[in-house]
């Protein structure tokens, strides 16, 4: 079993639609949780950080951590077609350096 | 404000061939690490550099070496290219500590 898990889709939504990406984790110990966002022949671009349980906002985006359930989401709301792109969580125990990647969900937003 | 710069962008090398991957951090971060990313593992974390000292290692063999500079730039290589050694390296550079990750837009490795 994988320290991470996300589907890894592919999702498609119409423009203008709420996406929900997930991931689930089983190592506890894991502290500091990201989002990237990741275009074709491009490394990952970072879209949230966020340290320990709760709720981020920033624009469009929204990231909520439920450390009791070991589990993250990234609200998209109002999708673009430019924000179709592949989106990979990432954790991380302290800050070592070593982040544990998931899978990546591959999001289509279509016009 | 320059981004994390990886050199070369393209590489085919031979099976058996040895290789050196070359990353240039932002300016002022002091920690480097370097991720391998494949369609059937993803992203996987190789090893972190932080003041020219490997403070983290991945679960990869021996062939695969870094190093850091005093300037904070990095090198990763790999020796005796294997088929499965091409993937897409990234480099991600941070100011230290609690802090997030930037990614440059990697090297892609092709063994022939």
């Amino acid at each position: 079993q994988k320290e991470v898990e996300q589907d890894p889709g592919p999702l498609s939504v119409p423009e203008g639609a709420i996406v929900s990406l997930n991931c689930t984790y089983s190592n506890s110990a894991f502290q500091y949780f990201m989002w990237y966002r990741q275009y074709s022949r491009k490394g990952p671009e970072l879209l949230m950080y966020t340290y320990s349980s709760g709720n981020k906002e920033d624009g469009r985006f929204t990231a909520q951590v439920d450390k009791s359930s070991k589990y993250i989401s990234l609200f998209i709301r109002d999708s673009q077609p430019s924000d179709s792109a592949t989106y990979l969580c990432a954790m991380s125990v302290g800050n070592t350096g070593k982040l544990i990647f998931g899978q990546g969900t591959t999001l289509q937003v279509k016009p | 404000k320059a981004g994390v710069t990886q050199t070369p962008r393209y590489l085919i090398k031979t099976r058996g061939q040895q290789v050196t991957l070359s990353c240039s951090p932002i300016s002022g971060h002091r920690s480097v690490s370097w991720y391998q990313q494949t369609p059937g593992q993803g992203l996987q974390f190789l090893f972190e550099y932080f003041s020219e000292t490997q403070r983290n290692k991945g679960n990869f063999p021996g062939r695969f070496s870094g190093r850091q500079f005093s300037n904070s730039r990095s090198e990763m290589n790999v020796s005796t290219l294997e088929l499965g050694d091409s993937a897409l390296y990234l480099c991600a550079s941070s100011p230290g500590q609690g802090t997030s990750y930037t990614f440059g837009s990697g090297t892609r490795l092709t063994v022939v």
